[in-house]
This record gives structure tokens, sequence and C-alpha cells, in this order.
């Protein structure tokens, strides 16, 4: 069974930094993409970015691109979504995803259960 | 740069049925797109794969009563004997190289 499991609520404030994870399982996490999506509170979905493990191959969203940092350890089939110093305009839920093998991603066909981030100015 | 449009909302009785729209901007009207479902209080969940020709490809678990067809631009999720369970926002998505669209969402309500 495919499971992405995410980290808990974060509470935090402007200027401070984060990492938040996606443990998978149950499929081959090296051939397959792992990206984020961000729901602002009341908004839509954002794609954020993929990796694809196998070699680190990295597609950001261009409104994400420089603004946060996506990268995945192998070892222990876990994805990670960062940043260097939190903005208030930061404050949404989180969701890790799936997409399956090919040259780029394309469906999303698992979701994470999502991460909630609260930054306070 | 491809624009998926969306129904902000929508709304069908209980045990009626229901079809929601996902339309694709001009010069892309052969992409196939995923469904998603996203609930308060639940994960989000990926419904089906649905391709130009109409043919779809399920998610884990979606039950019959989901169904996904084609026509031109427009790709459709159909949910029939609907439950106040299906209550929830539903997206579509598509994808070029190296880069992933969604639409605006549509808000379905269970009368």
């Amino acid at each position: 069974e495919v499971q992405l499991v995410q980290s808990g609520a974060e509470v935090k404030k402007a200027g401070e930094s984060l990492k938040i994870s996606c443990k998978a399982s149950g499929y081959s996490f090296m051939y397959n993409w792992i990206g984020w999506v961000r729901q602002m509170p009341g908004k839509g979905l954002e794609w954020m970015g993929f990796i694809y493990p196998g070699d680190s191959d990295l597609r950001y969203s261009p409104s994400f691109q420089g603004q946060v940092t996506i990268s995945a350890d192998k070892s222990i089939t876990t994805a990670y979504l960062q940043w260097s110093s939190l903005k208030a305009s930061d404050t949404a839920m989180y969701y890790c995803v799936r997409s399956p093998f090919g040259g780029h991603p394309t469906n999303i066909d698992y979701w994470g259960q999502g991460t909630l981030l609260t930054v306070s100015s | 740069q491809v624009v998926l449009t969306q129904s902000p909302s929508a709304s069908a009785s209980l045990g009626a049925s229901v079809k929601l729209t996902c339309s694709l901007s001009s010069g892309h009207t052969n992409y196939a797109i995923a469904w998603h479902q996203l609930q308060p209080e639940k994960g989000p969940r990926f419904l089906m794969k649905v391709n130009s020709d109409g043919s779809h490809s399920k998610g884990d678990g979606i039950p019959d009563r989901f169904s996904g067809t084609s026509s031109g631009a427009e790709r459709y999720l159909t949910i029939s004997s609907l439950q106040s369970d299906d209550e929830g926002h539903y997206y579509c998505q598509t994808w070029g190289p190296g880069t992933v669209f969604f639409g605006g969402g549509t808000k379905l309500t269970v009368l």
C-alpha cells in the first residue's frame, strides 16, 4: 500500500527556518516523482515542485523557484520541503504528492495527509 | 501555459447524479487530466485520470459511482448516487514537460 506520511503541524515566526518531511512507503521511491502542493487558507491548489529521487532531477514551479528547497533522502525514502526564512504569507497547508514514473511529472496519484504551517509576523 | 477552467460551485440532491466539468485551454485540448477530491478533515485523494479519448483509470478504492469522460476540450467527472460524504472540493490537474497545472476547483454541495 502506497503511503505518504507527513510531519506534524508547525507554528513558526517570520524569519525562522523550517524543514518539513514526507515519509514514503509501499512503492519504489527511487523511480517515481515526489513533490509538494500548497493550499493557502480558502484558496486552491498550487504546484510547488517535484523531485525524482533516482537522479535528483528537480522541477520547480516558477512561482516557488528560489523560495523553497525540495530534497529527498533515498536511504530513508523521505522527501523534504525547506524554507530558509519564513514569511507570514507562507501560512498554508502543504501536501506531499507522488507522480508515477516518467520523463517528467504527470498526474498526481497519491497524496499525503497534509502539514499545516502557521507563520506569525 | 495550460489553463484549466472549472465552475466554482455545483450542487445536486442526495441520490442524484452530478457532472463536473474541467475545460482545457485552446491548443491543449488533447491533454489528459486527473481529478482529485479534497474534503475537510480527510486527506485529499486521487480519483482518476481521464484521457482525451474518454478512457479513464481510477485510483485505489474509488467506487464505481465515480466515472470520467471526455469531449473535445472538456473533461468530465460524473458522480452518481450522490452521498453526503461526496461533499467537498474537486480539482482537475494536468501537466506538461516539467510543469503541472491545477484548475480552480469546484465546491460540490449535496442537498
